[in-house]
């Protein structure tokens, strides 16, 4: 069981660049969400989605967009970055039973924009 | 919407010591707070959580207190360890909004 995994580690991206940021869960959870993790700000939900097709946003969702075509990935994508989304992002999981439940983190992606 | 208070923003105690960290929301329909410890360039990990029909929760070193009157809760860690020195994330499920707010975390430091 890999648990939650994210793909790259690591990116540098120049300005207006596209990219897009890959996690994939192995335990059949329902819920997904991607949050960036930024210095002295904690972790905050960019968006965030409750099953297959299914997206909805969080607290700081303006500039990202995100996908959910099957169950056990949920992508983050970057149409034009900007130097303000250099952070460290995080995916995490839940199950479907309600979505006050323990969440699990993948590695991270640490993001530059240059 | 939920918001999350965390106090303090760094803690340094001597080992054996005991460690508090604060947490205050806003929401009174939140009914979920876990506790997240983050070591330096890793993932949260989930340490222990409360939900809003029990006071208290033990699990051997670490604690959690809520009072729902107040609406704050705490994290106890007894007889710190080295490798307990990481930073702390508490987090409330904001129930208008639907998802979890987190505080602005506290670095905790343990000296031998």
């Amino acid at each position: 069981n890999a648990g939650v995994t994210q793909t790259p580690k690591f990116r540098v991206l120049k300005t207006g660049q596209s990219m897009t940021l890959l996690c994939a869960q192995d335990m059949n959870h329902e819920y997904m969400y991607w949050y960036r993790q930024d210095p002295g700000m904690g972790l905050r939900l960019i968006h965030y989605s409750v099953g297959e097709g299914t997206t909805a946003k969080g607290e700081v969702p303006d500039g990202y967009n995100v996908s959910r075509l099957k169950k056990q990935n949920f992508l983050l994508g970057l149409e034009s970055a900007a130097p303000s989304q250099t952070s460290v992002y995080f995916c995490a999981s839940n199950t479907g039973t309600g979505l006050n439940q323990p969440q699990h983190f993948g590695d991270g992606t640490r993001l530059s924009i240059l | 919407g939920e918001n999350v208070e965390q106090h303090p923003s760094t803690l340094s105690v001597q080992e054996g010591d005991s460690a508090v960290i604060k947490c205050t929301y806003s929401d009174s329909a939140s009914n979920y707070f876990p506790w997240y410890k983050q070591e330096l360039g890793k993932r949260p990990q989930l340490i222990i959580d409360i939900r809003s029909n029990v006071g208290e929760k033990k699990d051997q070193r670490i604690a959690v207190t809520l009072n729902k009157t107040a609406k704050h809760f705490s994290l106890h860690i007894t007889e710190t360890q080295p490798e307990d020195s990481a930073v702390y994330f508490c987090a409330a499920f904001g129930g208008s909004q639907g998802n979890l707010i987190f505080g602005k975390g506290t670095k905790l430091s343990v000296k031998p």
